[in-house]
Protein backbone atom coordinates (compact mmCIF):
# COMPACT_ATOMS: atom_id res chain seq x y z
CA UNK A 1 0.00 0.00 0.00
CA UNK A 2 1.16 3.18 -1.20
CA UNK A 3 2.40 5.40 2.50
CA UNK A 4 3.96 8.77 3.28
CA UNK A 5 6.23 8.73 6.85
CA UNK A 6 7.45 11.67 8.55
CA UNK A 7 8.85 9.93 11.98
CA UNK A 8 9.13 13.25 13.36
CA UNK A 9 6.39 14.64 15.18
CA UNK A 10 8.08 18.33 16.35
CA UNK A 11 11.27 19.46 15.37
CA UNK A 12 12.96 21.85 17.32
CA UNK A 13 15.64 24.06 16.20
CA UNK A 14 18.03 28.05 17.17
CA UNK A 15 16.96 30.83 14.90
CA UNK A 16 19.88 30.91 12.37
CA UNK A 17 20.72 26.61 11.91
CA UNK A 18 20.44 24.64 9.33
CA UNK A 19 16.72 22.76 9.70
CA UNK A 20 15.74 19.17 8.36
CA UNK A 21 12.49 17.62 8.27
CA UNK A 22 12.17 13.94 7.49
CA UNK A 23 9.93 12.11 4.46
CA UNK A 24 9.99 8.51 3.61
CA UNK A 25 7.81 6.58 0.89
CA UNK A 26 6.44 4.10 -0.06
CA UNK A 27 5.08 4.01 -3.47
CA UNK A 28 5.20 2.00 -6.66
CA UNK A 29 6.74 3.89 -9.45
CA UNK A 30 8.50 6.99 -9.55
CA UNK A 31 6.45 9.52 -7.85
CA UNK A 32 6.15 13.22 -7.61
CA UNK A 33 6.68 14.27 -4.40
CA UNK A 34 5.79 18.00 -2.73
CA UNK A 35 6.42 19.55 0.43
CA UNK A 36 3.98 21.97 2.00
CA UNK A 37 3.33 24.48 4.51
CA UNK A 38 0.88 25.17 6.89
CA UNK A 39 -0.09 28.31 9.33
CA UNK A 40 -2.57 28.08 12.11
CA UNK A 41 -5.97 28.26 10.77
CA UNK A 42 -4.59 28.48 7.32
CA UNK A 43 -4.61 25.59 4.39
CA UNK A 44 -1.76 23.97 3.36
CA UNK A 45 0.33 26.29 0.46
CA UNK A 46 2.86 24.34 -1.50
CA UNK A 47 6.47 24.77 -1.03
CA UNK A 48 8.69 22.86 -3.44
CA UNK A 49 7.98 19.44 -5.41
CA UNK A 50 10.74 16.85 -7.19
CA UNK A 51 9.65 15.42 -10.64
CA UNK A 52 13.11 14.16 -12.28
CA UNK A 53 16.62 15.61 -12.20
CA UNK A 54 18.83 17.09 -9.85
CA UNK A 55 18.22 15.69 -6.45
CA UNK A 56 17.69 19.08 -5.03
CA UNK A 57 14.97 20.98 -5.74
CA UNK A 58 14.75 24.57 -4.36
CA UNK A 59 11.48 26.15 -3.12
CA UNK A 60 9.71 29.13 -2.00
CA UNK A 61 11.15 30.98 1.65
CA UNK A 62 14.68 29.61 0.65
CA UNK A 63 13.71 25.77 1.19
CA UNK A 64 15.28 23.02 -0.58
CA UNK A 65 14.51 19.24 -0.79
CA UNK A 66 17.07 16.48 -1.23
CA UNK A 67 15.43 13.24 -3.25
CA UNK A 68 17.44 9.87 -2.21
CA UNK A 69 15.86 7.60 -4.53
CA UNK A 70 17.61 4.19 -2.89
CA UNK A 71 16.35 5.43 0.63
CA UNK A 72 12.80 6.51 -0.80
CA UNK A 73 13.19 9.71 0.74
CA UNK A 74 12.04 13.29 0.45
CA UNK A 75 13.57 15.30 3.26
CA UNK A 76 13.04 19.26 3.15
CA UNK A 77 15.42 21.50 4.28
CA UNK A 78 16.93 25.17 5.30
CA UNK A 79 20.63 26.38 5.97
CA UNK A 80 19.22 29.20 8.23
CA UNK A 81 16.07 28.63 10.21
CA UNK A 82 13.96 31.70 10.85
CA UNK A 83 10.97 32.04 13.87
CA UNK A 84 8.62 32.82 11.23
CA UNK A 85 9.18 29.72 9.09
CA UNK A 86 7.40 27.84 12.42
CA UNK A 87 4.72 26.19 11.27
CA UNK A 88 3.65 22.55 10.54
CA UNK A 89 4.90 20.97 6.95
CA UNK A 90 3.73 18.04 5.29
CA UNK A 91 5.27 16.04 2.83
CA UNK A 92 3.41 14.60 -0.53
CA UNK A 93 3.22 12.00 -2.98
CA UNK A 94 1.40 11.92 -6.15
CA UNK A 95 1.59 8.58 -7.95
CA UNK A 96 2.52 9.17 -12.04
CA UNK A 97 -0.11 6.51 -13.25
CA UNK A 98 -3.06 7.04 -10.79
CA UNK A 99 -2.99 10.34 -9.97
CA UNK A 100 -6.30 11.26 -8.91
CA UNK A 101 -5.14 10.94 -5.42
CA UNK A 102 -2.33 12.45 -3.10
CA UNK A 103 -1.46 10.53 0.10
CA UNK A 104 0.40 12.54 3.03
CA UNK A 105 2.17 12.39 6.19
CA UNK A 106 1.33 13.12 9.42
CA UNK A 107 2.80 16.12 9.54
CA UNK A 108 6.35 17.94 11.25
CA UNK A 109 5.93 20.91 13.41
CA UNK A 110 8.85 23.03 13.35
CA UNK A 111 9.66 25.39 16.13
CA UNK A 112 12.63 27.82 15.55
CA UNK A 113 13.23 29.22 18.74
CA UNK A 114 14.86 32.83 19.39
CA UNK B 1 -5.92 35.52 -8.96
CA UNK B 2 -7.48 31.70 -9.13
CA UNK B 3 -7.69 30.11 -6.40
CA UNK B 4 -10.28 28.30 -3.97
CA UNK B 5 -12.90 29.74 -1.54
CA UNK B 6 -14.09 27.93 1.46
CA UNK B 7 -16.83 29.77 3.24
CA UNK B 8 -17.69 29.99 6.22
CA UNK B 9 -14.62 30.38 8.05
CA UNK B 10 -16.55 29.16 11.45
CA UNK B 11 -19.28 27.32 11.69
CA UNK B 12 -21.00 25.85 14.45
CA UNK B 13 -23.46 23.03 14.58
CA UNK B 14 -26.25 21.59 16.60
CA UNK B 15 -27.12 18.25 17.19
CA UNK B 16 -29.13 16.56 14.57
CA UNK B 17 -28.46 19.30 12.32
CA UNK B 18 -27.07 19.18 9.05
CA UNK B 19 -25.09 22.12 8.40
CA UNK B 20 -22.94 22.29 4.82
CA UNK B 21 -19.58 23.88 3.83
CA UNK B 22 -18.95 25.72 0.97
CA UNK B 23 -15.56 24.92 -1.94
CA UNK B 24 -15.86 27.04 -5.07
CA UNK B 25 -12.67 27.19 -7.11
CA UNK B 26 -12.01 29.54 -10.05
CA UNK B 27 -8.59 27.33 -11.26
CA UNK B 28 -10.83 25.27 -14.15
CA UNK B 29 -9.46 22.31 -12.06
CA UNK B 30 -11.17 18.53 -12.73
CA UNK B 31 -10.69 17.36 -9.66
CA UNK B 32 -11.46 18.41 -6.21
CA UNK B 33 -10.95 17.84 -2.92
CA UNK B 34 -12.35 17.56 0.75
CA UNK B 35 -10.60 16.67 4.05
CA UNK B 36 -10.80 16.78 7.57
CA UNK B 37 -7.84 17.74 10.03
CA UNK B 38 -7.92 16.82 13.44
CA UNK B 39 -5.70 18.49 15.90
CA UNK B 40 -2.20 17.87 15.81
CA UNK B 41 -3.11 15.36 12.85
CA UNK B 42 -2.81 15.09 9.30
CA UNK B 43 -5.58 15.17 6.53
CA UNK B 44 -7.79 12.49 6.02
CA UNK B 45 -10.14 12.14 3.00
CA UNK B 46 -13.39 12.20 3.22
CA UNK B 47 -14.43 12.16 -0.95
CA UNK B 48 -13.14 13.70 -3.75
CA UNK B 49 -14.20 14.02 -7.70
CA UNK B 50 -12.91 13.88 -11.05
CA UNK B 51 -15.77 15.01 -12.91
CA UNK B 52 -18.92 16.93 -12.90
CA UNK B 53 -21.69 14.49 -11.43
CA UNK B 54 -19.32 11.63 -10.32
CA UNK B 55 -17.78 11.66 -6.97
CA UNK B 56 -16.00 8.67 -4.81
CA UNK B 57 -15.67 8.07 -0.97
CA UNK B 58 -12.48 8.29 0.52
CA UNK B 59 -10.98 7.21 3.90
CA UNK B 60 -13.64 8.50 6.25
CA UNK B 61 -16.99 9.28 3.80
CA UNK B 62 -19.20 8.04 6.58
CA UNK B 63 -21.21 10.78 7.87
CA UNK B 64 -20.78 12.87 5.17
CA UNK B 65 -21.96 13.78 1.72
CA UNK B 66 -21.40 15.81 -1.27
CA UNK B 67 -22.25 17.02 -4.30
CA UNK B 68 -20.77 18.18 -8.01
CA UNK B 69 -23.43 20.26 -10.23
CA UNK B 70 -20.75 22.58 -10.72
CA UNK B 71 -17.21 22.11 -11.82
CA UNK B 72 -16.28 24.73 -9.71
CA UNK B 73 -18.45 24.01 -6.79
CA UNK B 74 -17.96 21.12 -4.64
CA UNK B 75 -20.23 21.51 -1.06
CA UNK B 76 -19.96 19.02 1.97
CA UNK B 77 -22.55 18.35 4.19
CA UNK B 78 -21.86 17.18 7.12
CA UNK B 79 -25.09 15.40 8.38
CA UNK B 80 -26.24 14.40 11.86
CA UNK B 81 -24.86 10.90 11.61
CA UNK B 82 -21.50 12.12 12.02
CA UNK B 83 -21.19 12.16 15.83
CA UNK B 84 -17.77 13.89 16.07
CA UNK B 85 -17.86 16.46 13.40
CA UNK B 86 -15.60 18.78 15.04
CA UNK B 87 -12.48 19.30 13.23
CA UNK B 88 -10.72 21.88 9.93
CA UNK B 89 -12.30 20.91 6.86
CA UNK B 90 -10.15 21.38 3.85
CA UNK B 91 -10.87 21.63 0.56
CA UNK B 92 -8.69 21.52 -2.59
CA UNK B 93 -8.21 21.07 -6.63
CA UNK B 94 -6.16 19.39 -8.64
CA UNK B 95 -5.13 19.27 -12.83
CA UNK B 96 -6.09 15.99 -14.04
CA UNK B 97 -4.48 16.01 -17.50
CA UNK B 98 -1.43 13.38 -17.42
CA UNK B 99 0.89 15.69 -18.71
CA UNK B 100 0.03 17.40 -15.71
CA UNK B 101 0.29 14.90 -12.90
CA UNK B 102 3.74 16.33 -11.50
CA UNK B 103 1.16 19.87 -10.25
CA UNK B 104 0.72 20.13 -6.54
CA UNK B 105 -3.11 20.17 -5.30
CA UNK B 106 -4.28 23.68 -4.54
CA UNK B 107 -5.45 24.37 -1.09
CA UNK B 108 -8.51 26.64 0.11
CA UNK B 109 -7.92 28.11 3.70
CA UNK B 110 -10.37 26.17 5.79
CA UNK B 111 -13.26 25.40 7.46
CA UNK B 112 -13.34 25.15 11.28
CA UNK B 113 -16.83 23.37 12.54
CA UNK B 114 -17.88 23.15 16.37
CA UNK B 115 -20.56 21.75 18.03
CA UNK B 116 -22.73 23.96 20.29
Amino acid sequence: AQSVAQPEDQVNVAEGNPLTVKCTYSVSGNPYLFWYVQYPNRGLQFLLKYITGDNLVKGSYGFEAEFNKSQTSFHLKKPSALVSDSALYFCAVREPYNFNKFYFGSGTKLNVKP
Amino acid sequence: DGGITQSPKYLFRKEGQNVTLSCEQNLNHDAMYWYRQDPGQGLRLIYYSQIVNDFQKGDIAEGYSVSREKKESFPLTVTSAQKNPTAFYLCASSILRLRDSNQPQHFGDGTRLSIL
